[in-house]
């Protein structure tokens, strides 16, 4: 089991481009997440989702939008890219009837 | 509005000592406590979790002592060792609604020297 895989690791996007990033889980798990982290302020919600088809808002959903067209898919889009979207992004997932989430490595953007 | 704060920023502790974390909490609707351990370039692991119905969790050297009425848990790291050193966080969880809502706080970074 690959768990939760992220593509790309990387990415240095202009201000103003758009971009899409990619969350994979092969553990059949039914809730997933996506989360930005900034040096000193911890993992703040985007938007997750309960299931196929579903999705809602987080803490920080401004700017980012999300789709779950496929139960293993999560996808993570930002329109129109701002210097204040440079993050560490991480997605994770978890089974409905628990509490632990499985984050995945990471994807760093730089949006200069 | 910060629900969850978390202490110390960072810590240096010797190779057999004790790491002690903190994290204090707002909000008495959270109704599970964990610690997450993130090392450099990973995702967070959960590492060790309490429910309310407990005051005390061990698990080998990670040990959770949980204060409802303070509103405070921390973790315990029994002698530390160097492959302890990462970032903890603390990130209770709002049962409302669907889907686990973690509240993360601001991390501690933890060096184990030798």
């Amino acid at each position: 089991n690959a768990g939760v895989t992220q593509t790309p690791k990387f990415r240095v996007l202009k201000t103003g481009q758009s971009m899409t990033l990619l969350c994979a889980q092969d553990m059949n798990h039914e809730y997933m997440y996506w989360y930005r982290q900034d040096p000193g302020m911890g993992l703040r919600l985007i938007h997750y989702s309960v299931g196929e088809g579903t999705t809602a808002k987080g803490e920080v959903p401004d700017g980012y939008n999300v789709s779950r067209l496929k139960k293993q898919n999560f996808l993570l889009g930002l329109e129109s890219a701002a210097p204040s979207q440079t993050s560490v992004y991480f997605c994770a997932s978890s089974r409905a009837d628990t509490d632990t989430q499985y984050f995945g490595p990471g994807t760093r953007l730089t949006v200069l | 509005q910060q629900q969850v704060k978390q202490s110390p920023q960072s810590l240096i502790v010797q190779k057999g000592g004790i790491s002690i974390i903190n994290c204090a909490y707002e909000n008495t609707a959270f109704d599970y406590f964990p610690w997450y351990q993130q090392f450099p370039g990973k995702g967070p692991a959960l590492l060790i979790a309490i429910r309310p119905d407990v005051s005390e969790k061990k698990e080998g050297r990670f040990t959770i002592s949980f204060n409802k009425s303070a509103k405070q848990f921390s973790l315990h790291i029994m002698d530390s060792q160097p492959g302890d050193s990462a970032t903890y966080f603390c990130a209770p969880l709002h049962p409302a609604g669907t889907a686990s809502k973690l509240t993360f706080g601001t991390g501690t970074r933890l060096q184990v020297t030798l």
